[in-house]
């Protein structure tokens, strides 16, 4: 079974539906992130949380909302969804870091369009 | 602004050749370094990381750090058709986070 897990792969939605892309991870992983990929700008941090009662926002959180219900659950959310947020969405866990930054692992990811 | 800056290429390379990647980082204070592989569509998946000064190695792949440059750089081997990719590079951030280049896009023409 994968590590890190992302529902759902692929959506298809239309502008200002509310939509949610949730997270889990069995790696025993305290720190979890959101992150989108567009072509030919990387990946952009969206929200990231250091524990289940961490939440930070990244460079991009306008237009989007999170919610960490537990250790091993980060959810995604576009309150009212609009076409430039058209773009693949990854969920990533690392271990607590000290000095040094830990490895992040990714989920599969989610393709989402909105029309 | 915090940044990592990679050639996006297209670097292409034949078969059994060296693949060289290049990435620098804007902030001095970092300490972890790490290069991903991502396939069209699919996720990031970690080549290796990289902590001191100097090469570390991982079968055909060789990690090179120079902080006093603010450079890292990876190094491919016998470059192979199925190593085309994009490869990103990745610092740790002061707030525990990873800031992320672009990525440079590799090709491996047989």
């Amino acid at each position: 079974d994968a590590d890190v897990t992302q529902t759902p792969r692929n959506r298809i939605t239309k502008t200002g539906k509310r939509i949610m892309l949730e997270c889990s991870q069995t790696k025993g992983h305290d720190r979890m992130y959101w992150y989108r990929q567009d072509p030919g700008l990387g990946l952009r941090l969206i929200y990231y949380s250091f524990d289940v009662k961490d939440i930070n926002k990244g460079e991009i959180s306008d237009g989007y909302s999170v919610s960490r219900q537990a250790q091993a659950k980060f959810s995604l959310s576009l309150e009212s969804a609009i076409p430039n947020q058209t773009a693949l969405y990854f969920c990533a866990t690392s271990a607590t870091g000290g000095a040094i930054s830990d490895t992040q692992y990714f989920g599969p990811g989610t393709r989402l369009t909105v029309l | 602004q915090k940044e990592v800056e990679q050639n996006s290429g297209p670097l292409s390379v034949p078969e059994g050749a060296i693949a060289s990647l290049n990435c620098t980082y804007s902030d001095r204070g970092s300490q972890s370094f790490f290069w991903y592989r991502q396939y069209s569509g699919k996720s990031p998946e970690l080549i290796m990381f990289i902590y001191s000064n100097g090469d570390k190695e991982d079968g055909r792949f060789t990690a090179q750090l120079n902080k006093a440059s603010q450079y890292v750089s990876l190094l491919i081997r016998d470059s192979q058709p199925s190593d085309s990719a994009t490869y990103l590079c990745a610092v740790g951030g002061s707030q525990g986070n990873l800031i992320f280049g672009k990525g440079t896009k590799l090709s491996v023409k047989p």
